[in-house]
């Protein structure tokens, strides 16, 4: 069964400071991997997509890094804001059939 | 510049009763999503398609009925409401293999 897991399940950092969200996945074969951004009350939107070829990505303050080979994938906050408190969610697409998501991390940045 | 709406936001009903949740896309996707999201939980798909006049199951399709008559619109049905559908739908729309567009949800309880 595909699985996509993420760590921390919880986050609290100090406005200003970086951090690291993981993400590990057993979906193969693979097409592509997307992290998204929920805010409180709202629906995911997308900050990155990569493909199995790709090995970082950056959106911003945000940046995607991809291991295929031990199936990882981290997104890297910088200098975080209040408004980086959302939680952050990794979803895996297989080459065929449908996607499947992690539970997501919840990042609490405080002031 | 609407993307994916959801109607309506938010509804109370009595266990037994039956409702349609309502998604329209204005960006000529061809493949739309239902998920639902429980508190601590990721999304889980309940039903999807692929074009008009084609639906899928998903991960959790029981209780619920979709149809797409028209491209630009998706429909979830519960045709007969348990306390256990009580949940925030969030309905999503996309090009193939493309990162999904999703709606703010709609937050449904069930007495």
């Amino acid at each position: 069964k595909n699985q996509v897991e993420q760590s921390p399940q919880s986050l609290i950092i100090l406005e200003g400071k970086n951090c690291t969200l993981q993400c590990n996945y057993t979906v193969s074969p693979f097409s592509n991997l997307r992290w998204y951004k929920q805010d409180t009350g709202r629906g995911p939107v997308s900050l990155t997509i990569m493909t199995f070829s790709e090995n970082t990505k950056s959106n911003g303050r945000y940046t995607a890094t991809l291991d295929a080979d031990t199936k990882q994938s981290s997104l890297h906050i910088t200098a975080s804001q209040l408004s980086d408190s959302a939680s952050y969610i990794c979803v895996v697409s297989p080459n065929a059939g449908k996607s499947t998501f992690g539970d997501g991390t919840t990042l609490t940045v405080k002031p | 510049n609407a993307g994916v709406t959801q109607t309506p936001k938010f509804r109370v009903l009595k266990t037994g009763q039956s409702m349609t949740l309502l998604c329209a896309q204005d960006m000529n996707h061809e493949y739309m999503y239902w998920y639902r999201q429980d508190p601590g939980m990721g999304l889980r798909l309940i039903h999807y398609s692929v074009g008009e006049g084609t639906t899928a199951k998903g991960e959790v399709p029981d209780g619920y009925n979709v149809s797409r008559l028209k491209k630009q619109n998706f429909l979830l049905g519960l045709e007969s409401a348990a306390p256990s559908q009580t949940s925030v739908y969030f309905c999503a729309s996309s090009y193939r293999n493309q990162p999904q567009h999703f709606g703010d949800g709609t937050r449904l309880s069930i007495l």
